[in-house]
């Protein structure tokens, strides 16, 4: 069974550009949610997904957006890209929401804001 | 506002030897608690999940318990081996993670 997908490996951006991240999760899992990890910080919840909606959001400025399509695959948006946004961005996948069930990691995003 | 801290952050120990890597939390209303490994500049691995109905579950050399009246869940690693260096992380209930700690063992 594949597991959580996410493309691109690797990007670089310069401030002020946007950038959209993806995130394929394990078949038959209807979660999916997105984190930013920085040496600063740790790893930070962004908001999670489940059946299309968004049920739960980080403390993260407007900037950061996302959406998932039906087929659970999900998108990651960061507009107006600041030099604190480089960081490598995680997805994990589920089969229920999070917290009720094992979550399973992508390799992640490295984003870097130049 | 759950909060979840690891201790230590940082530990290193020769080869073989038995280690305990902590997690507390403040909130003990969880469904689950889950460990993870994470390698350098990848993604994170899953070892353990603790169902909140359980208290502890073993895979292999590892083995998680949890004490939710105190809000404490403990990892043990039995006879530590150099490619168990990685930092290991806590999340609990909805995802909240610990800082992680980082664990070196030495040949």
């Amino acid at each position: 069974k594949a597991g959580v997908t996410q493309t691109p490996r690797y990007l670089i951006k310069t401030r002020g550009q946007q950038v959209t991240l993806s995130c394929s999760p394990i078949s038959g899992h209807r979660s999916v949610s997105w984190y930013q990890q920085t040496p600063g910080q740790g790893l930070q919840f962004l908001f999670e997904y489940f059946s299309e909606t968004q049920r739960n959001k980080g403390n993260f400025p407007g900037r950061f957006s996302g959406r998932q399509f039906s087929n659970s695959r999900s998108e990651m948006n960061v507009s107006t890209l600041e030099l604190g946004d480089s960081a490598l961005y995680l997805c994990a996948s589920g089969m229920q929401g999070l917290g009720n069930t094992e979550a399973f990691f992508g390799q992640g995003t490295r984003l870097t804001v130049v | 506002k759950q909060e979840v801290t690891q201790i230590p952050a940082a530990l290193s120990v020769p080869e073989g030897e038995n280690l305990v890597l902590n997690c507390s939390f403040t909130d003990s209303a969880i469904y689950n608690l889950q460990w993870f490994r994470q390698d350098p500049g990848k993604g994170l691995t899953s070892l353990l999940l603790i169902q909140s109905s359980q208290r502890e579950q073993t895979s292999g050399r590892l083995n998680a318990s949890l004490d939710k009246s105190s809000g404490r869940s403990t990892l043990y690693i039995a006879a530590s081996q150099p490619g168990d260096s990685a930092t290991y992380l806590c999340a609990v209930g909805d995802m909240r993670f610990g800082a992680g700690t980082r664990l070196t063992v030495k040949p």
